[in-house]
Formats: structure tokens, C-alpha cells, sequence
């Protein structure tokens, strides 16, 4: 099955610096990559994903790149805001049929905190 | 829109009682999750509905676990018994084969603390 690694596992930035966080995937048959938030005691709630078909998918101060000949892909956030502050969770899976992706498998989650 | 929505919320029990969990998808959705999330981990496929039908139940330890899903619409989690290690958030999700997207609508999650 597919297993998912994610690093770091904490991250610590000021106000305004950017944020990487970095995910690889081990099942070549993956096409779906979503990044998911949680805050404290939330739900998990999606940011931004990206298919296989692309390489790179941007929304306002987030953005994903995704590398299939290497497996990983990675989130970036840009000036970053102490509302940021949250859990980010990688995952992957593959197609289950129709626009369905079947089984999301997880990364480990990385802890962002932002400090003002 | 109403979300997923679940509950309880919160449950203590102690070891080697019975706990049963139940989730309401978003109208409409057809596939149905559920995950297990330990503390600091990321959440782990329990066992994945598409209508009534239960298509991966490869990771539901069916030992003590057990699920279902009538009519295709809610979704009820159970665990008999409940042991220590079974302490964690259960999450419910659903999404729409239809919509385009592979989004997961999750719930707020059931909390379990067994003593």
C-alpha cells in the first residue's frame, strides 16, 4: 500500500517568513495529492491539492509542486500570518474511478507555529 | 450547506465496555470515511463506504470493530470491547463521486478515552 513521509515534523517561523513542508510518497500509481489544515481540537479541512497532470498549483499565499519522477511534493506559504498556526497534513491516493480517489493515506502532519 | 456531523463528541468509558459512534454525511455524498487519528498522527483509514457497500475495510480490526452504513445515508462505528489503546479521535468524512474534486468533508470527530 501507499505510505506517505513527512518532514519536519515542527516548524517554527516570524511573521512574514515563508514555510516549506515536504512529502514523499512511495506507490508510483498515486495522482491525487491534497494538503489538509487542522487547528487545535478542528476538523481537518482542505487547503489546496494537485493532480498528477500538473507540476505546480498555486492559490493567493499557498502553493504545491509536485515532482512524480521523484515521488515528493511539497506545500509552500508565503508572508506567513500567526493565523497560520496550525497542523498540515499531506496525503495521496489514486484514482478509484469516475472523479472518486478512493483511500487518502496520510502523512504524519506538521506542527507550524508563527510567531508575531 | 450542513456539514458532517457527528456524535458524541466526547466519550469515557472504561476498559472492555462497549462505545457505538455515528456520523450523517453531507446530503448527497456517496462515499463515507472512517479515520482514526492518535495524537500527533495523521488520520488512518478505518474503513470506506460508497453507498451501502463497504469497499475497503482492509485496516478495520474487525476483532472488536464493527461498521455500517443503512440505506447508503449515516454511518455507525462501533467498538466491543473497547480496550486502552483504542483512546484516540474517530473522524467521519464523506465526498461526492460526482463533484470533480477528491475533497474529504470531515466532522468534528468523536474523542474516545478509555480507562
Amino acid at each position: 500500500g501507499e505510505n506517505v513521509e513527512q518532514h519536519p515534523s515542527t516548524l517554527s517561523v516570524q511573521e512574514g517568513d515563508s514555510a516549506v513542508i515536504k512529502c514523499t510518497y512511495s506507490d508510483s500509481a498515486s495522482n491525487y495529492f491534497p494538503w489538509y489544515k487542522q487547528e487545535l481540537g478542528k476538523r481537518p479541512q482542505l487547503i489546496i491539492d494537485i493532480r498528477s497532470n500538473v507540476g505546480e498549483k498555486k492559490d493567493q499565499r499557498i502553493a504545491v509542486t509536485l515532482n512524480k519522477t521523484a515521488k515528493h511534493f511539497s506545500l509552500h506559504i508565503t508572508e506567513t500570518q500567526p493565523e497560520d498556526s496550525a497542523v498540515y497534513f499531506c496525503a495521496a491516493s489514486r484514482s478509484a474511478g469516475g472523479t472518486s480517489y478512493g483511500k487518502l493515506t496520510f502523512g504524519q502532519g506538521t506542527i507550524l507555529t508563527v510567531h508575531p | 450547506e450542513a456539514g458532517v456531523v457527528q456524535s458524541p463528541r466526547y466519550k469515557i468509558i472504561e476498559k472492555k465496555q462497549p462505545v457505538a459512534f455515528w456520523c450523517n454525511p453531507i446530503s448527497g455524498h456517496n462515499t463515507l470515511y472512517w479515520y482514526l487519528q492518535n495524537l500527533g498522527q495523521g488520520p488512518e483509514l478505518l474503513i470506506r463506504y460508497e453507498n451501502e457497500e463497504a469497499v475497503d475495510d482492509s485496516q478495520l480490526p474487525k476483532d472488536r470493530f464493527s461498521a455500517e452504513r443503512l440505506k447508503g445515508v449515516d454511518s455507525t462505528l462501533k467498538i466491543q470491547p473497547a480496550e486502552l489503546g483504542d483512546s484516540a479521535v474517530y473522524l467521519c468524512a464523506s465526498s461526492s463521486r460526482t463533484s470533480g474534486t477528491g475533497e474529504l468533508f470531515f466532522g468534528e470527530g468523536s474523542r474516545l478515552t478509555v480507562l
